[in-house]
């Protein structure tokens, strides 16, 4: 199984800061590394595929980047509605493996 | 639109079984693979399996082979998760997820998620 290691597993930010979420991967996964926004009691929702890719209606403010092992995902200018929690998956191969996911709290 | 409708909340005694049901909607339910997803309460993301809607065919994670069973019926494009012989540490939000199999296998649509607490 491919092992995802994300980090930090929390931080703390203010409204327009800029943060920053790595995920490396246990073995390559070329771009293959999607990101997640889960907030309390609902669903995650996709931000960000294939690395780099933003999801349709994602707001331009969330970015990805990365290839092979080390992933990062970047919100350029932190928003009140973007304190949750993060998660990055592989779909290179199966079992679909997530992070631990990270959670953004406001400071 | 795009929309996968979960059934409700369940309470479960250990040792039985579930049933979980995900009718989608807005939609071809053959042409994307439905994965599910379960989420302990406050922990993170595990991945269950898949389930070709259009063939049949599944793919579990070996940690739930031979207690798990995903099955559908195109004719309502329902998905079924089925968890047999629950214990406590299966109490978790079960979420059935649509893959895009012909871009990166990202899980672009997810279910709103479905309880189920497992207690004697």
């Amino acid at each position: 199984d491919i092992q995802m290691t994300q980090s930090p597993s929390s931080l703390s930010a203010s409204v327009g800061d800029r943060v920053t979420i790595t995920c490396r991967t246990s073995q390559y996964i070329s771009n293959y590394l999607n990101w997640y926004q889960q907030k309390p009691g609902k669903a995650p929702k996709l931000l960000i595929y294939g690395a780099s890719s933003l999801q349709s209606g994602v707001p331009s403010r969330f970015s990805g980047s990365g290839s092979g092992t080390d992933f990062t995902l970047t919100i350029s200018s932190l928003q009140p509605e973007d304190f949750a929690t993060y998660y990055c998956q592989q779909s290179y191969s199966i079992p679909r493996t997530f992070g631990q996911g990270t959670k953004v709290e406001i400071k | 639109q795009v929309q996968l409708v979960q059934s409700g909340a369940e309470v479960k005694k250990p040792g039985a079984s579930v049933k979980v049901s995900c009718k989608a909607s807005g939609y071809t339910f053959t042409g994307y693979y439905m994965h599910w997803v379960r989420q302990a309460p406050g922990q993170g993301l595990e991945w269950m399996g898949w389930i070709n809607p259009n063939s049949g065919d599944t793919n579990y994670a070996q940690k739930f082979q031979g207690r798990v069973s995903m099955t559908r019926d195109t004719s309502i494009s329902t998905a079924y998760l089925e968890l047999s012989s629950l214990r406590s540490d299966d109490t978790a939000v079960f979420y059935c997820v649509r893959v895009d199999t012909g871009s990166y296998g990202e899980s672009d649509y997810w279910g709103q998620g479905t309880l189920v607490t497992v207690s004697s």
